[in-house]
């Protein structure tokens, strides 16, 4: 099982929907990235979460500690939104002088139809 | 400000050759880290840098290595290469202890 599942693999909507993709993770973490790519590969971050809620435009991430779970929800979608989005976790370092390194999702492949 | 530069953008090497991938950071970043995906998979983390030093490192075989240089750039050496190391190769930079992390577009690595 990974430690960073996400669901689901694949998403096609038709524009001005509401969409969720979901995330859950098992290992301890000190915060939760939502990054989308676009085809050629750039990676670019949406969010980093470390508890509670985060919106930014049309776009709305939420984190349960508890449960290990994350959410990033797209609201009034658009074809523009079409793109890879993935969750990664930032693992917990207890060593000083650097930071754990993320581990990723497979990623949710949305498509948004006009 | 420039982001996260890595160069080339696409490489097209022989099994068995060697190959050397270059990461420059975001301005005021000091740690580095490389993360293979291969096609339709997520990213893996293969090492992190800081400080000129691997600071942790996931679970690739020591053909891989890297390097950290005084201005915090960063190398990646691939020997004896693999068609199975067909893949994008992702830098990502950041300040440690904040737990950001910015991307470069990534090289695209062939085998062939």
């Amino acid at each position: 099982k990974n430690e960073v599942e996400q669901s689901p693999q694949n998403l096609t909507a038709q524009e001005g929907e509401f969409i969720t993709i979901n995330c859950s993770y098992s290992v301890g973490i000190s915060a939760l990235h939502w990054l989308q790519q676009h085809p050629g590969g750039g990676i670019v971050s949406l969010f980093m979460l470390s508890s509670g809620k985060k919106k930014h435009g049309r776009l709305i991430a939420t984190i349960n500690i508890q449960e290990k779970h994350s959410s990033l929800h797209i609201t009034a979608s658009h074809p523009r939104d079409s793109a890879v989005y993935i969750c990664a976790a930032r693992a917990v370092w207890d060593y000083g002088g650097s930071q754990g390194n993320l581990i990723f999702g497979k990623g949710t492949k949305l498509s948004v139809k006009p | 400000d420039a982001g996260v530069t890595q160069s080339p953008t696409h490489l097209i090497k022989t099994r068995g050759q060697q190959v050397t991938l270059r990461c420059s950071p975001k301005s005021g970043h000091d740690t580095v880290s490389w993360y293979q995906q291969a096609l339709g998979q997520g990213p893996q983390f293969i090492f992190q840098y800081y400080e000129e030093e691997e600071r942790q490192r996931g679970n690739f075989p020591d053909r891989f290595s890297g390097h950290q240089f005084p201005n915090y750039s960063s190398e990646l050496n691939v020997n004896a290469l693999l068609l199975g190391d067909s893949a994008l190769y992702l830098c990502a930079s950041s300040v440690t202890g904040t737990g950001g992390a910015f991307f470069g577009q990534g090289t695209r690595l062939t085998v062939v």
